[in-house]
C-alpha cells in the first residue's frame, strides 16, 4: 500500500539554526500539506500546497517558514533560525483531491523536532 | 473561528461498545472527519461524513448532524488494540469549490484506554 514517507524520524537542532524537513507523498497525489503537533496538544494545520504554489496558510506558519518541491518526488518544509517553541512533531500528509469528495489525507510518520 | 470539541479521556472495557462525541462551529464545513492516533504515530484515517446520517465501516461507524454541529464515532467489539486518541477534524469551505479550504481542523482528542 502507497505510504508518504518523511525523513528524518527526528531532529535536533539549536536554537537559531535551520532545519529542513523532507516529505516524499503518495505519487499520485497532487495536494501536499505539512501540519505540526506540540507535545500532547492538538494537531495543528501549517500550510497547504497545489501546484508549485501555496494554497492557504496558518499564522502560524510566518516568514520562519517555507516549503518547497525541489523536484517530482520530495516536499519540503524549511524553518529558519529555529525556536525552542517549534519543538514538535511534524506530519506531512497528501491527498488525491482537496474538496468536494471523500479523499482523505494520508499523514506520514512524521519528524520529531528538538530546538534546544 | 474554528472550535471543536471533544471529551478528553475515556475508559470502556474489552468487548464493550463505545461512542466518542464531537461538536463543532465552524465558519463553512465541507466533511468531518475521525482519524486514530496511537502514541507518537501518526493519525490514520477512520471515517468521513459530509451528509448527515451514519457511515459503517466494519467496527467503526460514524454519524453527523450538520444542523446540530454534531458528530459521534461509535466503536463496537472493542479490543485493546484500540486503546488510542481518536481525533475529529472538520475541512470548511464550499464543497466542489476550487477555491474552498482544504485544511482539516483538529480537536484536541479523545484518548481512549481499552481495559480487560
Amino acid at each position: 500500500e502507497p505510504e508518504v514517507t518523511q525523513t528524518p524520524s527526528h531532529q535536533v537542532t539549536q536554537m537559531g539554526q535551520e532545519v529542513i524537513l523532507r516529505c516524499v507523498p503518495i505519487s499520485n497525489h497532487l495536494y501536499f500539506y505539512w501540519y505540526r503537533q506540540i507535545l500532547g496538544q492538538k494537531v495543528e494545520f501549517l500550510v497547504s500546497f497545489y501546484n508549485n504554489e501555496i494554497s492557504e496558510k496558518s499564522e502560524i506558519f510566518d516568514d520562519q517558514f517555507s516549503v518547497e518541491r525541489p523536484d517530482g518526488s520530495n516536499f519540503t518544509l524549511k524553518i529558519r533560525s529555529t525556536k525552542l517553541e517549534d519543538s514538535a512533531m511534524y506530519f506531512c500528509a497528501s491527498s488525491r483531491y482537496p474538496s468536494g469528495s471523500s479523499y482523505e489525507q494520508y499523514f506520514g510518520p512524521g519528524t520529531r523536532l528538538t530546538v534546544t | 473561528g474554528q472550535n471543536i470539541d471533544q471529551p478528553t479521556e475515556m475508559t470502556a472495557t474489552e468487548g464493550a461498545i463505545v461512542q466518542i462525541n464531537c461538536t463543532y462551529q465552524t465558519s463553512g464545513f465541507n466533511g468531518l472527519f475521525w482519524y486514530q492516533q496511537h502514541a507518537g504515530e501518526a493519525p490514520t484515517f477512520l471515517s468521513y461524513n459530509v451528509l448527515d446520517g451514519l457511515e459503517e465501516k466494519g467496527r467503526f461507524s460514524s454519524f453527523l448532524s450538520r444542523s446540530k454541529g454534531y458528530s459521534y464515532l461509535l466503536l463496537k467489539e472493542l479490543q485493546m488494540k484500540d486503546s488510542a486518541s481518536y481525533l475529529c477534524a472538520v475541512r470548511s469551505g464550499a464543497a466542489y469549490s476550487g477555491a474552498g479550504s482544504y485544511q482539516l481542523t483538529f480537536g484536541k482528542g479523545t484518548k481512549l484506554s481499552v481495559i480487560p
